[in-house]
Parts: structure tokens; sequence; C-alpha cells
């Protein structure tokens, strides 16, 4: 059974910083693209950041770009993401995704973890 | 970045009804149309891919069709627990991006 396991969300101050991480198991995690997905309080879904199997590739939504890093470590299995220079409108609830078939770039998603909460306020 | 417009933003039926939800493209996206359905305090769940491929184990009564800019997302006959909230996501172009959502609501 694929499991996605988000932890690392919580309240931190506007300019401040948080690493959320993602748990795999289930699946050959080396083989496929990920991705964070986020969902502000009532809204809707907006993709953030895209990672390759390999890791050698990274993908960055505008609105994130030079302040978020993701990364991987195929030997544990984990998804990172480095969020420096929050701001109140990264606060959102983020959700570690699995692509459905790609390898080197983000297509679409077909496992999703429950998601962990980021606020950003003072 | 293309944008995705859905439509209606609610759309009210009674259970056995037919639903209809639109996703229109700002410019072409070829079939590369994906369409998840969100529960309260859920994760999303991928429906369809492809523009009309099922996902694995999804229902016979959800069809996706269209291509270009102009898609849709039929649920033939709605069960209770078709009333959620359906997003569309285009990988055509970078940034992926995602339509604003439409509620299908219990009329």
């Amino acid at each position: 059974e694929v499991q996605l396991l988000e932890s690392g969300g919580g309240l931190v101050q506007p300019g401040g910083s948080l690493r959320l991480s993602c748990a795999a198991s289930g699946f050959t995690f080396s083989s496929y693209a990920m991705s964070w997905v986020r969902q502000a309080p009532g809204k809707g879904l907006e993709w953030v950041s895209g990672i390759s199997n390999s890791g050698g590739s990274t993908y960055y939504a505008g609105s994130v770009k030079g302040r978020f890093t993701i990364s991987r470590d195929n030997s544990k299995n984990t998804l990172d993401l480095q969020m420096n220079s929050l701001r109140a409108e990264d606060t959102a609830v983020y959700y570690c995704a699995k692509d459905r078939i790609c390898s080197s770039t983000s297509c679409n998603f077909d496992y999703w973890g429950q998601g962990t909460l980021v606020t950003v306020s003072s | 970045e293309i944008v995705l417009t859905q439509s209606p933003a609610t759309l009210s039926l009674s259970p056995g009804e037919r639903a209809t939800l639109s996703c229109r493209a700002s410019q072409s996206v070829s079939s590369y149309l994906a369409w998840y359905q969100q529960k309260p305090g859920q994760a999303p769940r991928l429906l369809i891919y492809g523009a009309s491929n099922r996902a694995t184990d999804i229902p016979a009564r959800f069809s996706g069709s269209g291509s270009g800019t102009d898609f849709t997302l039929t649920i033939s006959s709605l069960e209770p627990e078709d009333f959620a909230v359906y997003y569309c996501q285009q990988r055509s172009n970078w940034p992926l991006t995602f339509g604003g959502g439409t509620k299908v609501e219990i009329k």
C-alpha cells in the first residue's frame, strides 16, 4: 500500500524558515517524480514544486522560486521542502504527491499524503 | 502560465442526476488534462488523466472528454459519495496549474 506521510508543519513568523518532510513507502520511490502541492485555507490547489526521480531536475512555481528548495533522498525514501523567507500568503496545507507515471518531470498525481499545515503569522 | 477556468463554480443537483463540469484552458493543453475529486478534510483523488482515461479504481460513471482548450467531466448518475469539489489540472506547460474548482452540492 502506497503511503505518504508529511511532517514539519507549524507556526512560523514572517521571514522565517521551515523544512517539510515526506516519508514514502509502498512503491519504488526512486522510479517516480514527486511534487509538493499546497492549499490555502478555503481555497483551491496550487502546485508548488516538483523533482525528477533522480533528483537531478527541479521545478518551481513562480510564487516560491528563489525561496523554496525541493530535494529527495532515494536511499531513505524521503522528500523535503526547505521553505525560507516565508510570507503570510504561504499559509496553507502542504501535500506531498506521487507522480502517476512520470519520472523525469511532473505530470499527474495518483497518491497524496494527508497534508501538513504551515501557518505564517506574527 | 496557463489559466484553467472551471464552470460553474457550484452545481446543485440531486442523487441520480447527471453532472456536467467544464474546464477551459487559456491556451491549448492538447490532452494533458486531469481531473481530481476532493472531499472536506481529505486529500485530492485522481479521477481522470490524459483528458479521458479513468484512473485506477475509479467507477465508470465518471468520464472525461475534450482536447485543446475545452474539457468536460461527466458524472452519469450522482451517488451520495460524489458530492465534493472537483479540480482540473494541466501538465502541458510549466508551471503545472489547477483550475479554481467546481463544488457539486446536494440540491
